[in-house]
């Protein structure tokens, strides 16, 4: 069956630093790719997504690129701040029949000023 | 436009009891999927429903069961709730139709104690 891996956190940076957060795939068909942030207290918020191999998705300084072929979709930001700090997840949805989205294990990113 | 609701936001059980909870879905949408969250099992796929017909159902067992109106409001039943069931129920909603790449919009959940 489909599923997702992600890095363990929590990850602990400084406010200006450079983030990644890596996430892998495994899934038959052509899945589209999410990531997920959840602040404490909250719901999920969508981040970014892609559907298609090579599409970037991006939002808030936040991308990700679809990479079919290392079935990789890691997170990424030139300068996180401490608003930042939450929940992050990686989930992908499959084609038709296939449309529950199946999450990673959440990666817990902590900013410091 | 409002977002998805969720119905109590808290609630405290006993062992052996049974609950419900409610979802009312961002208006237009007909899709609404329920997700239960733990710290130890992460965000599992409970089932989903569209046009008040179950569409797709994760692996838990019978004691949990939904049903969606024809509003799209939805409602899960949890019956003879057990310590483990205690977790955050989400729920998320979709426009109609879609295919697997449209986003999912959820509700800021309820949080289930089982004591």
């Amino acid at each position: 069956g489909d599923s997702v891996t992600q890095m363990e956190g929590p990850v602990t940076l400084s406010e200006e630093a450079f983030l990644t957060i890596n996430c892998t795939y495994t899934a038959t068909g052509y899945p589209s790719l999410f990531w997920y942030v959840q602040y404490p207290g909250e719901g999920l918020q969508l981040l970014l997504k892609a559907t298609k191999a090579d599409d970037k998705g991006s939002n808030k300084g936040f991308e990700a690129t679809y990479r079919k072929e290392t079935t990789s979709f890691h997170l990424e930001k030139g300068s996180v701040q401490v608003s930042d700090s939450a929940v992050y997840f990686c989930a992908l949805s499959g084609d038709t029949g296939r449309r529950a989205l199946t999450f990673g294990s959440g990666t817990r990113l902590q900013v410091q000023p | 436009k409002a977002g998805v609701t969720q119905t109590p936001r808290y609630l405290i059980k006993t062992r052996g009891q049974q609950v419900t909870l409610s979802c009312s879905p961002i208006s237009g949408h007909r899709s609404v999927s329920w997700y239960q969250q733990t710290p130890g099992q992460g965000l599992q796929f409970l089932f989903e429903y569209f046009s008040e017909t179950q569409r797709n159902k994760g692996n838990f067992p019978g004691r949990f069961s939904g049903r969606q109106f024809s509003n799209s409001r939805s409602e899960m039943n949890v019956s003879t709730l057990e310590l483990g069931d205690s977790a955050l129920y989400l729920c998320a909603s979709r426009p109609a139709g879609g295919q697997g790449e449209t986003e999912a919009f959820f509700g800021q959940g309820t949080r289930l104690t089982v004591v």
